[in-house]
């Protein structure tokens, strides 16, 4: 199964400045992956796919790097509202899909 | 509205068993792959099982492989999931996802999730 691995597992970013979470696959996974946010008490919405496109109606300060085993998901001004816990998902290839174990952002 | 609706879990014994069903509305239901993801207490997200758009495809992750089975109705628009044999390890929120993929597409990612639904295996 390809292991995703993400850094760090948390962080706190002050208000109105840059979030850089990253996520390493054990193995190439090319561009088939995505990035999600979860909310407190809230089911994942899906924020980025294909590394880099964003889903529809996701703010425009969120944007994904990456392809083969390196990925980044940045926020570029951190909003009170991004506080989340952010999941990278592999989709290469055939099942399992796996996530990352997941990273909380907080507010500093 | 495009929404997934959860129901049947609970509390339920060591060795029971509990059927999940997810209601689907506001897309083509046929079109795309279903799955379901857990999420133990605390913890990260897991894949469990997923099904293709006609139902004739379906996987699943190595630690429910010969207890759980997945299946869908497509003329109700609804998506299940049979769990037997279960385990303290099972015990979760169950999300029904819609996936991205349709046919024969190999590239899973989730669009749409439910709220979920919480499975407790316990005595």
């Amino acid at each position: 199964d390809i292991v995703m691995t993400q850094s760090p597992d948390s962080l706190a970013v002050s208000l109105g400045e840059r979030a850089t979470i990253n996520c390493k696959s054990s193995q190439s996974v090319l561009y088939s992956s995505a990035w999600y946010q979860q909310k407190p008490g809230q089911p994942p919405k899906l924020l980025i796919y294909w590394a880099s496109t964003r889903e529809s109606g996701v703010p425009d300060r969120f944007s994904g790097s990456g392809s083969g085993t390196d990925f980044t998901l940045t926020i570029s001004s951190l909003q009170a509202e991004d506080v989340a816990v952010y999941y990278c998902q592999q989709y290469y290839s055939s099942p399992p899909w796996t996530f990352g174990q997941g990273t909380k952002v907080e507010i500093k | 509205e495009v929404q997934l609706l959860e129901s049947g879990g609970g509390l339920v014994q060591p060795g029971g068993s509990l059927r999940l069903s997810c209601a689907a509305s506001g897309f083509t239901f046929s079109t795309y792959a279903m799955t379901w993801v857990r999420q133990a207490p605390g913890k990260g997200l897991e894949w469990v099982s997923g099904i293709r758009g006609g139902g004739g495809d379906t996987y699943y992750a190595d630690s429910v492989k010969g207890r759980f089975t997945i299946s869908r109705d497509n003329s109700k628009n609804t998506l299940h999931l049979q769990m037997n044999s279960l385990r303290a390890e099972d015990t979760a929120v169950y999300y029904c996802a819609k996936s991205s993929a349709t046919g024969t597409d190999i590239y899973w990612y989730f669009d749409l999730w439910g709220r979920g639904t919480l499975v407790t295996v316990s005595s």
